[in-house]
């Protein structure tokens, strides 16, 4: 039982490149997030999908895309990538959007754009 | 603008000392207030969940507690061990029209030493 994996672990781009990332959950979870992590900031929800079929954003969406492929896969898409998206993305899932279910999160993934 | 503010900002204590993490928030209308521990390279995982009628909620050795008129959420860990060294982060949570919306806190970084 993986829980919540992400790939790749760590990437180096340079500006105007594009990447996907990817996440997988095994949890039989309807819901799934990205959040993105800063050095002295909490985390920011970037988009989330309350159930397969529907994406709603988050806090801080744009220069990012995503598509739930199935129920166990999210993926976060950027499409020209900026230093100012240099950050750490997790992906977190959960059995429904209500605040009261617990969220469970990957390991990260760790991205530098130059 | 919702906020969540957390103190001390880092915190180094002794192995087997007790200590207490501070979270002062303005999210309305409140849902719940959720303690996370972020190991150093890994995602959050949740310790505890307390709602706007629940004063204190206990995990083992961790302890929360809520007041809700003054807006102040404290973790108290007592009896520290080398393994609690870790970022602790509140987050609280609103509902808006069926829309889910966390309020994450910056963390507090807590080393614990032999």
């Amino acid at each position: 039982n993986a829980g919540v994996t992400q790939t790749p672990k760590f990437q180096v781009l340079k500006t105007g490149q594009s990447m996907t990332l990817q996440c997988a959950q095994d949890m039989n979870h309807n819901s799934m997030y990205w959040y993105r992590q800063d050095p002295g900031m909490g985390l920011r929800l970037i988009y989330y999908s309350a159930s397969e079929g529907t994406t709603d954003k988050g806090e801080v969406p744009n220069g990012y895309n995503v598509s739930r492929l199935n129920k166990r896969e999210f993926s976060l898409r950027l499409e020209s990538a900026a230093p100012s998206q240099t950050s750490v993305y997790f992906c977190a899932s959960s059995g429904s959007t209500r605040p009261q279910e617990t969220q469970y999160f990957g390991p990260g993934t760790r991205l530098l754009v130059l | 603008k919702n906020q969540v503010e957390q103190s001390p900002q880092s915190l180094i204590i002794l192995e087997g000392k007790n200590c207490t993490l501070q979270c002062n928030y303005t999210v309305s209308p409140f849902s719940n207030l959720r303690w996370y521990k972020q190991d150093t390279g890994r995602g959050p995982v949740s310790l505890t969940i307390m709602t706007f009628s629940e004063n204190t909620k206990s995990n083992g050795r961790y302890t929360a507690t809520l007041d809700a008129d003054t807006k102040q959420s404290s973790l108290h860990i007592t009896a520290s061990q080398l393994s609690d060294s870790a970022s602790y982060i509140c987050v609280v949570s609103a509902v808006r029209g069926g829309s889910y919306i966390p309020t994450f806190g910056r963390g507090t970084s807590l080393i614990v030493h032999p």
